[in-house]
């Protein structure tokens, strides 16, 4: 089973800081990666996919890059909207789809 | 606009069974798997498994089969999660998504149904 590692496990950053999440792979998954946001009391919301386009109605400020086993999702200017929690999912092994074990955004 | 329904919440004993459903609208529903994710409170996202709704084909995660079942109803465009045999740590919020290509080879999760909360209690 493909294991994703995300880091860090929290971001302390401020509103219109820059933020950088990681998700590491234990094998390649090509680019078949995906960013999601969960806001607390919601579903999850999808991000980016194949590692590095955005869904419909993503804003620019939010970017993906990466294939194999390292990824970085990237916040360009923190929105106060944007402190969420961050997921990473692969599915290079389709239908299955693993998750990373989630990175919190936090107001410093 | 694409949506996701999923039903209310529900309160089970140890050892009984839960059936969530899920109704999509706003697409053709046998153009898109469901996948089933669930939550535990205050942890991760964890997958449970997929199918198709064109033909029925399933895929459940490793440690949840023999006690997980999904299905489908193209006439009511809704799909349905049995778990059986349920436990204090099935306790959780259950998400169906629609798995969603576009332009990619394999499917990502959009959107999201609301979500269920299924708790296990004596």
């Amino acid at each position: 089973e493909i294991v994703l590692t995300q880091s860090p496990a929290t971001l302390s950053l401020s509103p219109g800081e820059r933020a950088t999440l990681s998700c590491r792979a234990s094998q390649s998954v090509s680019s078949y990666l995906a960013w999601y946001q969960q806001k607390p009391g919601q579903a999850p919301r999808l991000l980016i996919y194949d590692a590095s386009n955005r869904a419909t109605g993503i804003p620019a400020r939010f970017s993906g890059s990466g294939s194999g086993t390292d990824f970085t999702l990237t916040i360009s200017s923190l929105e106060p909207e944007d402190f969420a929690v961050y997921y990473c999912q692969q599915r290079s092994n389709w239908p299955s789809g693993t998750f990373g074990q989630g990175t919190k955004v936090e107001i410093k | 606009q694409v949506q996701l329904v999923q039903s209310g919440a529900e309160v089970k004993k140890p050892g009984a069974s839960v059936k969530v459903s899920c109704k999509a609208s706003g697409y053709t529903f046998t153009s898109y798997g469901i996948s089933w994710v669930r939550q535990a409170p205050g942890q991760g996202l964890e997958w449970m498994g997929w199918i198709s709704a064109y033909n029925g084909n399933t895929n459940y995660a490793q440690k949840l089969q023999g006690r997980v079942t999904m299905t489908t109803d193209t006439s009511t465009s809704t799909a349905y999660m049995e778990l059986r045999s349920l436990r204090s740590d099935d306790t959780a919020v259950y998400y169906c998504a629609r798995d969603w290509r576009g332009a990619s080879v394999v499917g990502w999760f959009d959107p999201w149904g609301q979500g269920t909360l299924v708790t296990v209690s004596s």
